[in-house]
């Protein structure tokens, strides 16, 4: 059976640390991983990768991919408040997306 | 990206009623509709995926005569919640693929509340 699964399940940092997120995956007919922050309601997107070993950057928050391993990390360095939010990984098989059990963060001032 | 149109956003109805949720594809044409549902502090678990003009493709374990599924038009696909109880009370929320489906954009999702 295909899984996504996240670690930790739950964070609480203080405002300016580091934070590493974990999500690995058991699938067959892997297309891509997703990453996702959700606050309230929807999901907005923050990474999709494809390809082993290359990093994706935006701001702050950076994410890689180990398809040998089967696993993501998403990195958020000096964390803000604002960052406080659950981080959902999907993974993509043919054509539906399966999402992992998220990593809710708080980040304190 | 894709605009995604979700109403109501939040309903309260009694046990036994019917309630249906639609979502809007805005800006693009959607041959492909994802419905999730959400527990308090959980992740988003698909139900099914809405294929336009055809019948939808439903999850292990979701019940499809519970959960009606319409998807007549490449902009709209429709969820009934049928004989809702208090268990079906949940956060529905539906996504589009996007170009090629690489990526799911969101609706602003759907609380249902079943007394």
């Amino acid at each position: 059976e295909d899984k996504v699964v996240q670690s930790p399940l739950s964070l609480v940092v203080h405002e300016g640390d580091t934070v590493t997120l974990n999500c690995s995956y058991e699938v067959t007919n892997f297309r891509s991983l997703l990453w996702y922050k959700q606050e309230k309601k929807a999901p907005t997107f923050l990474f999709m990768l494809t390809s082993s070993g290359i990093e994706k950057k935006s701001g702050r928050l950076s994410s890689i991919l180990d398809k040998k391993e089967l696993f993501s990390i998403l990195n958020i360095t000096a964390t803000q408040t604002g960052d406080s939010a659950v981080y959902l990984c999907a993974v993509r098989y043919w054509t539906q997306f399966y999402f992992g059990t998220g990593t809710s963060l708080t980040v304190i001032p | 990206g894709a605009v995604v149109s979700q109403h109501p956003s939040r309903v309260i109805c009694k046990s036994g009623t019917s309630v249906k949720i639609e979502c809007r594809s805005l800006d693009f044409q959607a041959t492909t509709m994802f419905w999730y549902r959400q527990f308090p502090k959980q992740s988003l678990m698909l139900m099914a995926t809405s294929n336009e003009g055809s019948k939808a493709t439903y999850e292990q374990g979701v019940e499809k005569d519970k959960f009606l599924i319409n998807h007549a038009s490449l902009t709209l696909s429709t969820l009934t919640v049928t004989s809702a109880h208090p268990e079906d009370s949940s956060f529905y929320i539906c996504s589009v693929g996007g170009t090629a489906n690489e990526k799911l954009f969101f609706g602003s999702g759907t609380q249902l509340s079943v007394l």
